[in-house]
């Protein structure tokens, strides 16, 4: 079975300053799709960023990008110029096909004014 | 286009009481799925539907939970009898193909206290 493991369970920084939250997976597969989700307190959960395991690329979506590192089954983000907005719980996730998503515990990120 | 709807926001029930939660998918959706969250630690699934069948539902405690998608479109959760440990934000998703990558999407929850 596959686990997920963030080992962050809180992190606050200032605004527009850059944060990065750690996020450690495992399985046997060698296809996957690994995801980070934003939860804010209205408990909505919004997808921020999506990386196919095939794809030696890190992603990026805009002010949001990854560190894919499959061989260490690693998988980070990075949040640069961070704003209030960004201020949620982030879910990292494992996904293989078209199956269930495999959710981390979280961390809790406040960005401070 | 229309998100993921769920009813009722909040739930608080006595313990050994029965609740039910409903969820409409987006237009189209083939997939649902349902999640339970304990405050605390991230989502996790308790069944998945496609279409009106079930796909996966290894993690739902049969002997209190049930679920149904009985045409295919909108879905209720039952919990009957409800205990303390039962307290979380129930989630729903769905997407559009179960059979191939597509994106989830989620529905604002529903927060349930058992007292």
């Amino acid at each position: 079975a596959q686990t997920v493991t963030q080992s962050q369970p809180e992190m606050s920084v200032q605004e527009a300053e850059t944060v990065t939250l750690s996020c450690t997976y495992d399985t046997s597969e060698n296809n996957y799709y690994l995801f980070w989700y934003k939860q804010p307190p209205s408990r909505q959960m919004i997808l921020v960023i999506r990386q196919e395991a095939y794809k030696q690329q890190n992603a990026t979506e805009n002010r949001f990008s990854v560190n894919f590192q499959k061989a260490a089954k690693s998988f980070s983000l990075k949040i640069s110029d961070s704003q209030l907005g960004d201020t949620a719980m982030y879910f990292c996730a494992f996904m293989k096909g078209a199956q269930k998503l495999v959710f981390g515990q979280g961390t809790r990120l406040t960005i401070n004014p | 286009e229309a998100g993921v709807a769920q009813s009722p926001r909040y739930k608080i029930i006595e313990k050994r009481q029965s609740v039910a939660f409903w969820c409409n998918p987006i237009s189209g959706h083939a997939t649902l799925y349902w999640y339970q969250q304990i405050l605390g630690q991230g989502p996790k699934l308790l069944i998945q539907f496609q279409n009106n069948g079930v796909v996966d539902d290894s993690q739902l405690p049969k002997d209190r939970f049930s679920a149904e998608r009985l045409k295919g479109v909108d879905s209720t959760l039952k919990i009957q009898p409800a205990k303390l440990e039962d307290s979380a934000v129930y989630l729903c998703a769905s997407s559009s193909d179960s059979w191939a990558y597509n994106e989830q999407f989620f529905g604002p929850g529903t927060r349930l206290t058992v007292l």
